[in-house]
C-alpha cells in the first residue's frame, strides 16, 4: 500500500539531545512537509521540500533541521538548540507543491517527550 | 498575513444531529479553502475543499460552502454517526502558493449514543 511511514511513534528524550525522527513515502510526490502540532495551537509547518537537495523554511524552522538526499525520504531533527521541543510531528507529501489542489498526504505521526 | 480561526471544542453531539463547525478566514490573496479530518491515532486526511467563491465541497455526508462576502467556510453534516468523533481542521491555501497550508486550531467533535 502506497502512503506515509513515519518512526518512531513515540519518542523519549533528555533535554540537551539531538533528536531525529524518520519520515518515508512511496507515493512519488515530489513535495514533502514537517508540520508540528499542539494543543490548542493546531498544525505550524516547519520545513518543506518541493524537490530532492532543496528545502525551505516554514513558519518555525528554528531549532530543527531537514535533509532531502532521496525523493522518498524527510528526517526531521530537533536540535537542542528547540526550546520546547515536546509535541506531535506530523510529515506530509504531495503530488508537487506549485499544484495547488491542497492535498496533503500525512502520516501518523510521532510524539516526542523531552523529559 | 493568513489566518483560520475555528471553533472551540470539544463539541459532544447524540447520534444523528445536526452539526455545524464554524471557520473563517483572513487571507493576503484568493485562498482556497479546506476541512481535513483527524480520527484517532491516526494523522488528517483531506474531507473536502473549495477552490473558488460559492464553491460547495462535500464528502461522506458533510459539506462546506465556500462564502467570500463572510470569509467563512463552515462545517455541516445532516446527521452525525459515533464514526464521526475525529478533530477537524479548516486550513487555506493562496493561489499560486502551492500546497502549503495554513491551519486552524481544530475541533473536537465527539458524537455519543
Amino acid at each position: 500500500d502506497g502512503g506515509i511511514t513515519q518512526s518512531p511513534k513515540y519518542l523519549f528524550r533528555k533535554e540537551g539531545q539531538n533528536v531525529t525522527l524518520s519520515c518515508e513515502q512511496n507515493l512519488n510526490h515530489d513535495a514533502m512537509y514537517w508540520y508540528r502540532q499542539d494543543p490548542g495551537q493546531g498544525l505550524r509547518l516547519i520545513y518543506y521540500s518541493q524537490i530532492v537537495n532543496d528545502f525551505q523554511k516554514g513558519d518555525i524552522a528554528e531549532g530543527y533541521s531537514v535533509s532531502r538526499e532521496k525523493k522518498e525520504s524527510f528526517p526531521l531533527t530537533v536540535t537542542s538548540a528547540q526550546k520546547n521541543p515536546t509535541a506531535f510531528y506530523l510529515c506530509a507529501s504531495s503530488i508537487r507543491l506549485a499544484l495547488n489542489t491542497g492535498e496533503l498526504f500525512f502520516g501518523e505521526g510521532s510524539r516526542l517527550t523531552v523529559l | 498575513g493568513n489566518s483560520v480561526t475555528q471553533m472551540e471544542g470539544p463539541v459532544t453531539l447524540s447520534e444523528e444531529a445536526f452539526l455545524t463547525i464554524n471557520c473563517t478566514y483572513t487571507a493576503t490573496g484568493y485562498p482556497s479553502l479546506f476541512w481535513y479530518v483527524q480520527y484517532p491515532g491516526e494523522g488528517l486526511q483531506l474531507l473536502l475543499k473549495a477552490t473558488k467563491a460559492d464553491d460547495k465541497g462535500s464528502n461522506k455526508g458533510f459539506e462546506a460552502t465556500y462564502r467570500k462576502e463572510t470569509t467563512s467556510f463552515h462545517l455541516e453534516k445532516g446527521s452525525v454517526q459515533v464514526s464521526d468523533s475525529a478533530v477537524y481542521f479548516c486550513a487555506l491555501s493562496i493561489t499560486g502558493g502551492g500546497n502549503k497550508l495554513t491551519f486552524g486550531t481544530g475541533t473536537q467533535l465527539k458524537v455519543e449514543l
